[in-house]
């Protein structure tokens, strides 16, 4: 059974920083790109990043490039966000996905809430 | 940056009624469409992806259709659990993975 278990959220001020974390289980991790995405208070979805699973290549949304940081680490089937110089609107629900096909994301975490507020 | 353009925003249907939901690309991205549900309180679920094909384990009355700029999902008979708000999302590229803004299908 494949499950995504996010952790590292919290309350942070503005200007600081933050990593979560997602660990993988139940499926080859190595194999699959992953992405984060987030949901603001009462809100849509939003792509944040996606890593590939080849060459770990990092791809971000033009609203967090230059603050945030995927990663991956392929011996622990975990992917990381690093997230710096949060804002106020990067508030929101943090969810870890699969991307097996190159876009579409099939499995889903239960999200990890970020608030930045002082 | 690739735009989607998804409606309506919100719906009221009955149990057994037909409703589709549209969403439009800014340009052409090919099939490259999914479909998710989200309830209130939990993480999306993957529906339909490459425009039509329906994820495994996904009921049949879901489907999905077209292709280029303009795309639509179709809940045939809509059942109780079916309430729930509904995104699009394209992958054109890897760069750009832009949800639609979601419809929210109610009673």
């Amino acid at each position: 059974e494949v499950q995504l278990l996010e952790s590292g959220g919290g309350l942070v001020q503005p200007g600081g920083s933050l990593t979560l974390s997602c660990a993988a289980s139940g499926f080859t991790f190595s194999n699959d790109a992953m992405a984060w995405v987030r949901q603001a208070p009462g809100k849509g979805l939003e792509w944040v990043s996606t890593i590939s699973s080849i060459a770990n290549r990092p791809y971000y949304s033009d609203a967090v490039k230059g603050r945030f940081t995927i990663s991956r680490d392929n011996s622990r089937k975990t992917v990381f966000l690093h997230m710096a110089s949060l804002r106020a609107d990067d508030t929101a629900m943090y969810y870890c996905a699969r991307d097996p096909r190159a876009g579409d994301l099939d499995y889903w975490g239960q999200g990890t809430l970020v608030t930045v507020s002082s | 940056d690739i735009q989607m353009t998804q409606s309506p925003s919100s719906l009221s249907a009955s149990v057994g009624d037909r409703v589709t939901i549209t969403c439009r690309a800014s340009q052409s991205i090919g099939n490259w469409m999914a479909w998710y549900q989200q309830k209130p309180g939990k993480a999306p679920k993957l529906l339909i992806h490459k425009a039509s094909t329906l994820e495994s384990g996904v009921p049949s009355r879901f489907s999905g259709s077209g292709s280029g700029t303009e795309f639509s999902l179709t809940i045939n008979s809509l059942q109780p659990d079916d309430f729930a708000t509904y995104y699009c999302q394209q992958f054109y590229s890897f760069s750009q993975r832009t949800f639609g803004q979601g419809t929210k299908v109610e009673i």
